[in-house]
């Protein structure tokens, strides 16, 4: 069962705060974040782990609530660089190399 | 340069005829997975395999075949290809599991008239 994301899209001005948020209905193991300009491939920026472990890109920040089944991915003053879509992945308890994805969220930076 | 390389980029055919798409790694990955992505519906994972000689299905399975004999490489298999199957197709990889980064590959755009 895919992982739900909110909000499906949302605009910013350059220099503007963002929230991306996913959960789940399952217990996670771990929770993943891609970013995916258009016509390309998905980019690794975090991996956050059950027990607190993080890994990723230092100017990357999310959270991961493991009681809630809940991540969230915080994007600060918003470059145009930051457009794309963002897609969150999660890992179950169970099955280690089950990795779901959901639908994404498309964040657009305008000048 | 350490990455994943899918071959073909683009590819139209025609109902029932199979084919393959190729996906090889070059850092000595364990893990390799293909995922299928449709409008709207984010990516979905078709199979992936832990090793070499170990595959399992992912959420959506039906029409596919993989094998994975070489650690480098994972081929996916359409042994007779349905417009269904028109879509965006990705091959990724990370070191172990899911608990490290996945790089993934530039994609395949699969037509199936």
């Amino acid at each position: 069962q895919q992982p739900v994301q909110s909000p499906q899209a949302v605009i910013l001005r350059e220099g503007e705060d963002a929230v991306i948020n996913c959960s789940s209905s399952k217990a996670l193991y771990s929770v993943h974040w891609y970013r995916q300009k258009h016509g390309e491939a998905p980019v690794f920026l975090m991996i956050l782990l059950k027990g607190g472990e993080q890994k990723g890109h230092e100017k990357i920040s999310a959270s991961f609530n493991e009681k809630k089944q809940q991540s969230s991915l915080y994007l600060t003053a918003s470059q145009l660089s930051y457009s794309g879509t963002y897609f969150c992945g999660t890992v179950s308890g169970g099955s280690n190399y089950k990795l779901t994805f959901g639908k994404g969220t498309l964040l657009t930076v305008n000048p | 340069e350490a990455q994943v390389t899918q071959n073909p980029r683009y590819l139209i055919t025609v109902t029932g005829k199979k084919l393959t798409v190729t996906c090889s790694q070059n850092m000595n990955h364990e893990y390799m997975s293909w995922y299928r992505q449709d409008p709207g519906l984010g990516l979905r994972q078709i199979y992936y395999s832990m090793n070499v000689e170990v595959t399992d299905k992912g959420d959506v399975p039906e029409g596919y075949k993989v094998s994975r004999k070489e650690k480098r490489n994972f081929p996916l298999i359409l042994e007779s290809p349905s417009p269904n199957q028109t879509s965006l197709y990705f091959c990724a990889s990370s070191l172990e599991g899911m608990n490290t980064e996945a790089f993934f590959g530039q994609g395949t755009r699969l037509t199936v008239v």
